[in-house]
């Protein structure tokens, strides 16, 4: 079975450009969450969707960043302008419907800010 | 935020046991626990949870204690590719803390 997929699995870019990171779902399941991970600060829930719906934007940094997620097998991450600071590794989970179910984790885009 | 502690490292020689500790004196009642492991470079990778009961999967072993507030990982007969960030979790609503984990290094 196809797990999570992600892609780009690396993007280069200059600051002030947008960025725009893609995850696909494992099929079926009803939650999506973004995480950021870097040395300093570990991995950090940025935002979860429940049912298409974003339940919790919280841990989103800045206006800069937003994310959607027009249907159930689909969502981006965007970063605009992009900044050297958000250089880090994203990835994407899914996870079924309810409470105790884990979160499958796809293998992440490595974002690098010049 | 991390609501858990975990060795910050630990070894385990190949073919031993790893028996990987984590305290969560804080948790609540009807909260999970979860181990997942990161190998460099990938995303993070589920391995067993459990609520109060001991639990065993193809990878692992739960070993909750009876009050909860602690919990043991238990990797059978660890090999060089177990080597690994192990975090432990406990799940408050949908959001997974992961801390600093414990980075496991099987020697041969």
């Amino acid at each position: 079975d196809a797990g999570v997929i992600q892609s780009p699995r690396h993007e280069v870019t200059e600051m002030g450009q947008e960025v725009t990171l893609r995850c696909k779902p494992i099929s079926g399941h009803n939650s999506l969450f973004w995480y950021r991970q870097t040395m300093m600060r570990g991995l950090e829930l940025l935002i979860y969707f429940n049912n298409n719906v974003p339940i919790d934007d919280s841990g989103m940094p800045e206006d800069r960043f937003s994310a959607k997620m027009p249907n159930a097998s689909f969502s981006t991450l965007k970063i605009q302008p992009s900044e050297p600071r958000d250089s880090a590794v994203y990835f994407c989970a899914s996870s079924p419907s309810g409470s105790y179910q884990p979160q499958h984790f796809g293998d992440g885009t490595r974002l690098s800010i010049l | 935020d991390a609501k858990t502690t975990q060795p910050t490292s630990m070894d385990c020689a190949e073919g031993r046991a790893a028996n990987l500790p984590c305290n969560h004196s804080t948790i609540s009642g009807n909260e999970y626990v979860y181990w997942y492991r990161q190998i460099h470079s990938q995303g993070p990778q589920y391995i067993i949870h459990g609520l109060k009961n001991n639990e065993t999967n193809e990878m692992a072993s739960l070993i909750i204690t009876e009050d909860r507030k602690s919990s043991t990982l238990i990797l059978p007969h660890a090999t060089l590719r177990d080597t690994a960030v192990y975090y432990c979790i406990v799940r408050v609503v949908n959001q997974f803390y992961f801390g600093t984990g414990t980075s496991l290094t099987v020697i041969p």
